[in-house]
C-alpha cells in the first residue's frame, strides 16, 4: 500500500493481559514513530526508530512498554501487563530519512483495556 | 465513527468563508513546526509545514504564518468547505525526531 498501515485496528483486551500492535510504515522510509492519542488529547510521542534501532525511547511511560524494528521495516510495540490507563490510540508514523522531515501517520490502534 | 475530543476548543465557520486556527508554542528553541488534520477514527494528515527561517507559507487553500516573537502559529483556510471539518493540531519539533502535538481545535462547517 501507499500509506502507513496498522494492524488491528481494533483490540479489547483484560487487564494484566500482554498485546502486540503492528506498524508498516510506507515503503523505503527509514525512520519510523509511535505516539499515544487520548482521547481529547493530541499524540503524545513514545519511541523513535531510525533503521533498526531505537534511537530515542524517552516517551515510553514504564518498562511494560517495548517495541522493536527487528529489519529496520516492520515494527511491533509491545504492552506487557496492560492496565486500564493504557487505553488509546496508538498511532505509527513514518519518514523517509527523519530529520525534521514530514511525519506520515497511520490510522491507528484503538486499545481498550477492560 | 469516534470522536477526537468531547472538551477541545471549537471554530464553527460559514462554508465559503476562510479559517483561521490559532496555536502557541511554548519552546523558543522550536525550528519547525506542522499542521495536521484528524478527522474521526483516522489518523492525522499532514496539511502543510514550516520552518523557523520562514514567516509565511502557502500550500493549496492553506496558509500557515509563523510569528517567533510570541510564539504563534497560525494556520489559514480559505474558502472552507463541508470536507474541512475537523480537528486540527499544530506540532512543534524542539530537536531530535519526536513531535509535540498541541490540544487541538474542532473546526466545524455550517452549511
Amino acid at each position: 500500500g501507499a500509506g502507513v498501515s496498522q494492524t488491528p485496528s481494533n483490540k479489547v483486551t483484560e487487564k494484566g493481559k500482554y498485546v502486540e500492535l503492528r506498524c508498516d510504515p510506507i515503503s523505503g522510509h527509514t525512520a519510523l514513530y509511535w505516539y499515544r492519542q487520548s482521547l481529547g488529547q493530541g499524540p503524545e510521542f513514545l519511541i523513535y526508530f531510525q533503521g533498526t534501532g531505537a534511537a530515542d525511547d524517552s516517551g515510553l511511560p514504564n518498562d511494560r512498554f517495548f517495541a522493536v524494528r527487528p529489519e529496520g521495516s516492520v515494527s511491533t510495540l509491545k504492552i506487557q501487563r496492560t492496565e486500564r490507563g493504557d487505553s488509546a490510540v496508538y498511532l505509527c508514523a513514518s519518514s523517509f530519512q527523519g530529520a525534521k522531515e514530514t511525519q506520515y501517520f497511520g490510522p491507528g490502534t484503538r486499545l481498550l483495556v477492560l | 465513527g469516534e470522536s477526537v475530543g468531547l472538551h477541545l476548543p471549537t471554530l464553527s465557520v460559514q462554508e465559503g468563508d476562510n479559517s483561521i486556527i490559532n496555536c502557541a508554542y511554548s519552546n523558543s528553541a522550536s525550528d519547525y513546526f506542522i499542521w495536521y488534520k484528524q478527522e474521526s477514527g483516522k489518523g492525522p494528515q499532514f496539511i502543510i509545514d514550516i520552518r523557523s527561517n520562514m514567516d509565511k507559507r502557502q500550500g493549496q487553500r492553506v496558509t500557515v504564518l509563523l510569528n517567533k516573537t510570541v510564539k504563534h502559529l497560525s494556520l489559514q483556510i480559505a474558502a472552507t468547505q463541508p470536507g474541512d471539518s475537523a480537528v486540527y493540531f499544530c506540532a512543534e519539533n524542539v530537536g531530535g525526531e519526536k513531535l509535540t502535538f498541541g490540544t487541538g481545535t474542532r473546526l466545524t462547517i455550517i452549511p
